[in-house]
């Protein structure tokens, strides 16, 4: 079955540097790749997704980078706020064509940005 | 727009007793998935249930069963709780039709099992 491995586990970061945060998968059949952000006791949130036929993909400050071929992909937030503050978690599905889908979650990385 | 709703949000279980977590989609999804999701960890994937249907399982025991009904609520029941069930059970949902729709997901419900 599919394995997600996700680094760092934490990160601390000054307000307005970059933050990148890495995910590989096992499964080369798995085609679409979300990411969703955790705050403390809230629910996990969506932040930004990326399908297998798209190598980037970019939406204001947030952007995910995909390579199939390593099987790895990222999250890079840029200009970090406070309010980025958060646990991000990196996750793989295999959409088959049923169109049931099924989530795999890394271990999540906790960041801290620091005013 | 309601999202997703859980209840309830917090429960407190001794061991070997059982629960019914419940679960309203979000309006317009006929999907539901239930994931755990232990204190420090990612979610893990329960189960999925469409069209009143388990669709598809996680590596979890049978003692963890669910159900949906027509009007795509959905419900996550555990029996014969043990220590380790304690967790953040989250419901998900999405729309079938769609290839890869985004899971929204609900604020939980916090088991604690003693």
């Amino acid at each position: 079955g599919e394995n997600v491995e996700q680094h760092p586990s934490t990160l601390s970061v000054q307000e307005g540097d970059s933050a990148v945060i890495k995910c590989t998968y096992s499964d080369s059949a798995s085609n679409y790749f979300p990411w969703y952000k955790q705050e403390l006791g809230k629910r996990p949130q969506l932040i930004i997704d990326i399908r297998s036929n798209v190598g980037e993909k970019k939406d204001q400050r947030i952007a995910v980078t995909l390579n199939k071929t390593a099987k790895h992909f990222s999250l890079h937030i840029t200009e970090t706020q406070p309010e980025d503050s958060a646990v991000y978690f990196c996750a793989a599905s295999l959409s088959m064509n049923t169109g049931f889908q099924k989530l795999v979650f890394g271990t999540g990385t906790r960041l801290l940005v620091s005013p | 727009d309601a999202g997703v709703t859980q209840s309830p949000t917090h429960l407190i279980k001794t061991r070997g007793q059982q629960v019914t977590l419940r679960c309203s989609p979000k309006s317009g999804h006929d999907t539901v998935s239930w994931y755990q999701q232990a204190l420090g960890q990612g979610p893990q994937f329960i189960f999925q249930y469409y069209e009143e249907e388990e669709r598809q399982r996680g590596n979890f025991p049978d003692r963890f069963s669910g159900h949906q009904y027509p009007n795509y609520s959905s419900e996550l029941n555990v029996n014969a709780l043990l220590l380790g069930d304690s967790a953040l059970y989250l419901c998900a949902s999405s729309l079938r039709q769609v290839i890869n729709s985004p899971l929204h997901f609900g604020n939980g419900t916090r088991l604690t099992v003693t």
